[in-house]
């Protein structure tokens, strides 16, 4: 099993939708998490930073985090075309240990 | 602006040869790893870097090396090129920093291995 599971999807949904990404980890080290957002053929791009667990609000993005259950969600609100990328997760523990990434989940949104 | 470039941004190779694949940042960061991307796989850590002289291996790092000399490159060999190794490389950098350890990555160099 690996440390970090994410469904690769793909995902499609309408515009406006509401939008939701989950990863699930098994080290309970894992202390920072993240989700980065990767256009086509682009290097991947830091979108929310969440440290231990609660949310965290960034405009239409929501990161959730519940380390009790070991899940972590983004929620995309009234998504747009501009939203179509995959999305990673990616989490580590303590001190400067190197991020661990989920597979990513390739997400459409329709005009 | 500081960056992060890697290149070449598109190469084909052949079975057995060498390969160095280039990554170079201008933002003095001490962290620096590569990745590698593959479908069904996600980013997996072949490589990392904690500053000059210092490399570690990764989770797929059998038939690669690295190795720091300086703040500003990390260049990534391939010894003997496999099929296998067809892969997009991703570069990225990260300051020294307890808090959120934001990789910033490069553009990505795709890599065939015929």
């Amino acid at each position: 099993q690996k440390e970090v599971e994410q469904d690769p999807g793909p995902l499609s949904v309408p515009e406006g939708a509401i939008v939701s990404l989950n990863c699930t980890y098994s080290n309970s080290a894992f202390q920072y998490f993240m989700w980065y957002r990767q256009y086509s053929r682009k290097g991947p791009e830091l979108l929310m930073y969440t440290y231990s667990s609660g949310n965290k609000e960034d405009g239409r993005f929501t990161a959730q985090v519940d380390k009790s259950s070991k899940y972590i969600s983004l929620f995309i609100r009234d998504s747009q075309p501009s939203d179509s990328a995959t999305y990673l997760c990616a989490m580590r523990g303590s001190g400067n240990t190197p991020l661990v990434f989920g597979k990513g989940t390739r997400l459409s949104v329709i005009a | 602006d500081a960056e992060i470039t890697q290149s070449p941004r598109h190469k084909i190779t052949e079975t057995g040869r060498q390969v160095t694949l280039a990554c170079h940042q201008t933002w003095n960061h001490n962290n620096m790893f590569w990745y590698r991307q593959d479908l069904g796989h996600g980013l997996r850590l072949i490589h990392y870097s904690y500053g000059v002289q210092d490399t570690n291996k990764g989770e797929v790092s059998d038939g690669y090396s690295v190795s720091r000399s300086n703040t500003e490159d990390l260049p990534l060999t391939l010894e003997s090129a496999a099929s296998s190794q067809t892969s997009v490389y991703f570069c990225a950098s990260s300051p020294v920093v307890l808090g959120t350890g934001e990789l910033f990555f490069g553009e990505g160099s795709r890599l065939t291995v015929l």
